[in-house]
Formats: C-alpha cells, structure tokens, sequence
C-alpha cells in the first residue's frame, strides 16, 4: 500500500508558465513534508519543505501548499524555467522528520521552450 | 552547504560477492544515517535507519544479514550487500541528518550484479 503517491509520471509545461506537481497522502502520522528534485543517475536535491502545522511554505520561485484535511500537497514553480526539467520527489515522514521518508514514485517534469 | 559523498558511484560485481558502499558526511556530524533503494521507475525505499555506535533499524523485508550497515562514527555510515544476486542490482543511496529536520542526499550508487 503506497503511503505517498504522486498521481501523475509526467508533467509538461511552457517555460514561463507555472508548473504545479501534485502529491497525495494516507498516512495521518505524517507531520512534515518535502519535496526533492532529482536528475538522471544523481542523488535528489532537496527543495522545500513543510510541518504540518503550516498550509503554505515559499522559497523564491518554489512555492509548497499542504491541505491536511485533503491529505494533499502541491509543490508550485512559477515561473517554469528549461533548469527545472527533472524528476520531483514527493516524501513523507512522521515525528517532525526525525524518521526516515516515504516517497511517492516521482513526476517527470517537462519544460518546454 | 552540506554535501553527503557517496563511493563507488557505480559497482559491478560477481554474484556471490561482497561489496561495500560508503556514505561520508563531509562538514557536519550526523548522528542518523539512512540508506534508501530505488529499483527502475520505482520510488527511493527506505532499506534501513542508521545510528551511530547503535545497530541500525531495518524496515520490514529487509534482510539484516544480507545489507549489513555500520555507522562507525559521526560522518561514516556503510552498507555491505553481502552475497550479492543479480536481483540486488539497484540504486542505493544514503541520507544524513544534520538537525531535526534536515536532511542530505548522498549522489548514489550503482550496484550491478553479473
């Protein structure tokens, strides 16, 4: 039974435009969310992340929404730049992130010129 | 910022050997290490929690005596896949903890078992 799951494999979006990835979960012990970029054959780059206690966390051009009563997270990227075409990691823990994460299977995202 | 090293970034052994990865945080102690498996198109799974000076924690289905862990001190933890099957071909990869709630990937590693 996946515990983080991200619904769609692949994404594609015009450069300039937003780019919003989606993430659902079904575990309500998890407290604290992140997100994670990663490229063919490298380790995930972390990005943003966000306690429960919170409903929206932005860093710069990345931008993360948490609906708990939903058990639904979204990561949004405005505006979508050709760097950003990778793999995005949805992860999940529990205890505020002291445990190891559960990840979703990935979103490939696609910037288009 | 923080870096976790992975090494060997790419593997290739016989079956019915044993190889070691290491995972090395290079400017932070981290007490708690994890190691993670990623099989073709799926997600990173988490293989087992690693204390330092503690046996590590496997989670369930994950043979102990198969991925033997050792996190010998604050920036070295190590995973040895020991009679390795061509099954065991993955990517493997570590985390380490630097505060409570932030953590670092290592690049991975690509084990290949012929």
């Amino acid at each position: 039974d996946q515990q983080v799951k991200q619904n769609s494999p692949s994404l594609s979006v015009q450069e300039g435009r937003i780019s919003i990835l989606n993430c659902d979960y079904t575990n309500s012990m998890f407290d604290y969310f992140l997100w994670y970029k990663k490229y063919p054959a490298e380790g995930p780059t972390f990005l943003i992340s966000i306690s429960s206690i919170k409903d929206k966390n932005e860093d710069g051009r990345f931008t993360v929404f948490l609906n708990k009563s939903a058990k639904h997270l979204s990561l949004h990227i405005v505006p979508s730049q050709p760097g950003d075409s990778a793999v995005y990691f949805c992860a999940a823990s529990a205890k505020g992130g002291a445990d190891g994460l559960t990840f979703g299977k990935g979103t490939h995202l696609i910037i288009q010129p | 910022g923080a870096v976790v090293s992975q090494h060997p970034s790419r593997v290739i052994c016989k079956s019915g050997t044993s190889v070691k990865i290491e995972c090395r945080s290079l400017d932070f102690q981290a007490t708690t290490m994890f190691w993670y498996r990623q099989f073709p198109k799926q997600s990173l799974m988490l293989m087992a929690t690693s204390n330092e000076g503690s046996k590590a924690t496997y989670e369930q289905g994950v043979e102990k005596d198969k991925f033997l862990i050792n996190h010998a001190s604050l920036t070295l933890s190590t995973l040895t896949v020991t009679s390795a099957h061509p099954e065991d071909s993955s990517f493997y990869i570590c985390s380490a903890r630097k505060t409570s709630n932030t953590i670092y990937f290592g690049e991975g590693s690509w084990l290949t078992v012929v």
